[in-house]
């Protein structure tokens, strides 16, 4: 029973042009919304998140988009750099109560320069 | 500040032997936590801890065993290697015990268990 599903395994962006990644949730419990970022032989690092209060949040490059009644979470870069070759995970708390963070699969997103 | 430090980084087992996974952080952060990730899966929650001599079970606790003695160290034990455990282990800290507190992670164990 997948709580957290982000479909794309992987996306191609051109540099300098939008790489928007997307995640599916079921559980109507999660309140609080994450991406994490992570390269290859390191740990996740923490990107931007979002409360279900909002339905958007911005940080420079990196905007994330909520959308409660679909139950769908974006997060959108723009402008795409090279550097920005990664996999990205999006996580869900229910609350701040929660002790779990729960994770999808990832995608892996490549900036083609 | 190190943040979260983790040994070894790569570790070959063989079935039935026991092994303990280092994990360290030098932030006095409250919340710790193990996490395990195959290939083609999100990060699962093993076990975790909101406090030295606090640990509590995540989603994926079998064959595993924590404890939490310094605010510092937050060790996991492989009591009986299974080849099912081959993963890459990851140990993740925050400030606080809240569900929105950013989590800090290690650069994981990879595991092999043959």
């Amino acid at each position: 029973d997948q709580q957290v599903k982000q479909n794309s395994p992987s996306l191609s962006v051109q540099e300098g042009r939008i790489s928007i990644l997307n995640c599916d949730y079921t559980n109507s419990m999660f309140d609080y919304f994450l991406w994490y970022k992570k390269y290859p032989a390191e740990g996740p690092t923490f990107l931007i998140s979002i409360s279900s209060i909002k339905d958007k949040n911005e940080d420079g490059r990196f905007t994330v988009f909520l959308n409660k009644s679909a139950k769908h979470l974006s997060l959108h870069i723009v402008p795409s750099q090279p550097g920005d070759s990664a996999v990205y995970f999006c996580a869900f708390t229910a609350g701040a109560g929660s002790y779990q963070l729960t994770f999808g699969k990832g995608t892996k997103l490549s900036v083609i320069p | 500040n190190a943040g979260v430090t983790q040994t070894p980084k790569f570790q070959v087992l063989k079935t039935g032997q026991s092994m303990t996974l280092q994990c360290a952080q030098d932030m006095n952060h409250e919340y710790m936590s193990w996490y395990r990730q195959d290939p083609g899966m999100g990060l699962r929650l093993i076990h975790y801890s909101v406090g030295a001599g606090i640990t509590d079970q995540g989603e994926v606790p079998n064959g595993y065993n924590v404890s939490r003695s310094t605010t510092e160290d937050f060790p996991l034990r492989l009591l009986s290697a299974a080849p099912s455990q081959t993963s890459v282990y990851f140990c993740a800290s925050s400030r606080r015990r809240t569900g929105t507190e950013t989590q800090y992670f290690g650069p994981g164990t990879r595991l092999l268990v043959l």
